[in-house]
């Protein structure tokens, strides 16, 4: 069973470059197939999907953060990464990284890893 | 964007009771509707992919029906680790899409 497990900065000022990155573990850690993702969550936007990658290195991103992020993909490390440039106050909530499985051309979001609170504060 | 409602925001209910909630697309996303369960502190965690297939490990009081637009959620009779805030998420259009929840207290 796959688990995914979380870490980076909590605490950033304005203008900073926000840095998570999430180990794979387990089920022989296989990223071939699968898409994976970051997700925000805010009281104020509720749960944010931002953005994702797989193991071609074919990315998708939310437009509104086009332009500031980066997700990546290190197979050999079994870890995934997301960059997010310029933060400001609006940025600020808990950073979840996800696994996106497909089955017959539908996606879903499991597992999650357990979630990284991101202030954003001067 | 494919926006995602959902009702009621917020419910109370006894142990025992069938719970029924509803999830609504802004266009037609067929059967692109994932259901998740939130408790406090924690992760959101997968109940229901593609509308009615239930996630293993997942109880079977967990049932998921609809199409197109028009989703629910039910569950048959709820326990005491049913209490928590669930929430839709389309998978039809790359730009993915969550609900903004409901939440599930105790009468």
């Amino acid at each position: 069973q796959v688990q995914l497990h979380q870490w980076g900065a909590g605490l950033l000022e304005p203008s900073e470059t926000l840095s998570l990155t999430c180990d794979v573990y387990g089920d022989g850690g296989s990223f071939s197939g699968y898409y994976w993702s970051w997700i925000r969550q805010s009281p104020g936007k509720g749960l944010e999907w931002i953005g994702e990658s797989n193991d071609d290195r074919s990315t998708n991103y939310n437009p509104s953060l086009k332009g500031r992020i980066t997700v990546s993909v290190d197979t050999s490390k079994k870890q995934f990464s997301l960059k997010l440039n310029s933060v400001t106050a609006a940025d600020t909530g808990v950073y979840y990284c996800a696994r996106a499985p497909s089955f017959r051309g539908f996606w879903w979001f499991d597992p999650w890893g357990q979630g990284t609170l991101v202030t954003v504060s001067s | 964007d494919i926006q995602m409602t959902q009702s009621p925001s917020s419910l109370s209910a006894s142990v025992g009771d069938r719970v029924t909630i509803t999830c609504r697309a802004s266009q037609s996303i067929s059967n692109s509707l994932n259901w998740y369960q939130q408790k406090p502190g924690k992760a959101p965690n997968l109940l229901i992919y593609a509308t009615s297939s239930l996630q293993s490990g997942v109880p079977s009081r967990f049932t998921g029906s609809g199409s197109g637009t028009d989703f629910t959620l039910t569950i048959s009779s709820l326990q005491p680790e049913d209490f928590a805030t669930y929430f839709c998420q389309q998978s039809y259009s790359t730009l993915w899409t969550f609900g903004p929840g409901t939440r599930v207290d105790i009468k």
